[in-house]
């Protein structure tokens, strides 16, 4: 089975400007959760979204937003970037909200 | 706040040393607990988790992990490590009731041959 897909592997962007993130859960999981892990740290967590609902969200400015589409897919949208958002995003799936969560490659983000 | 501590940040062993890693966490509710690993060039893959029952859990690779609940613990384990396990280890904690987990900042495990 194909495990989550991430899409861009790498991203170059400036300040200022807007990224989106794209994620493709495990086939059957109905959650999706996106984390960002800065270099030397572990991932932290951004959104959790379950049957396309918002069911968690960690502590990020409003710059970022996420969605979740019919077919369990999801968005991670970052506008007005900072050199700090410079991170990996990775993004999870899981059956449930609580359960175990598979995590994808994630997206490389490098903002100039 | 709820918070995961990982006290070693970066272990050398060589092949065939016993292994433990720790790793504590800051909750009072149910918790769901995990051992996450990178390998190099790889992505973040589940070693093991823990979310009822037996508190002793066994993963992959020979790994094993035990929840004892009274220290907030859930250390990780392995009798006898290999080259190959060199990698990142990641404890991860997450509430009963969401999909939110909080990650320690990881220890960087190197087994030399």
């Amino acid at each position: 089975d194909a495990g989550v897909t991430q899409s861009p592997t790498h991203l170059i962007k400036t300040r200022g400007q807007h990224v989106t993130l794209r994620c493709s859960p495990i086939s059957g999981h109905k959650s999706v959760s996106w984390y960002q892990q800065v270099l030397g740290q572990g991932p932290q967590f951004i959104f959790q979204y379950y049957e396309k609902e918002e069911r968690g969200r960690g502590n990020f400015p409003d710059r970022f937003s996420a969605r979740q589409f019919p077919n369990y897919s999801s968005e991670l949208n970052v506008n007005a970037l900072l050199l700090g958002d410079s991170a990996l995003y990775l993004c999870a799936s899981a059956t449930y909200g609580a359960d175990t969560q598979y995590f994808g490659p994630g997206t490389r983000l490098t903002v100039l | 706040a709820q918070s995961v501590s990982q006290h070693n940040h970066h272990v050398i062993l060589s092949e065939a040393a016993s292994l433990e890693l720790g790793c504590n966490y800051s909750y009072g509710g149910t918790v769901n607990l995990f051992w996450y690993v990178q390998y190099p060039g790889q992505h973040l893959q589940l070693l093991l988790k823990y979310f009822s029952g037996d508190p002793l859990v066994k993963g992959i690779k020979g790994f094993e992990a035990e929840f004892i609940k009274s220290k907030f613990s859930f250390n990780l384990r392995k009798p006898s490590v290999q080259w190959s396990d060199t990698a990142e280890y990641f404890c991860a904690v997450g509430s009963g009731n969401t999909g939110k987990l909080i990650f320690g900042q990881g220890t960087t495990l190197q087994v030399k041959p």
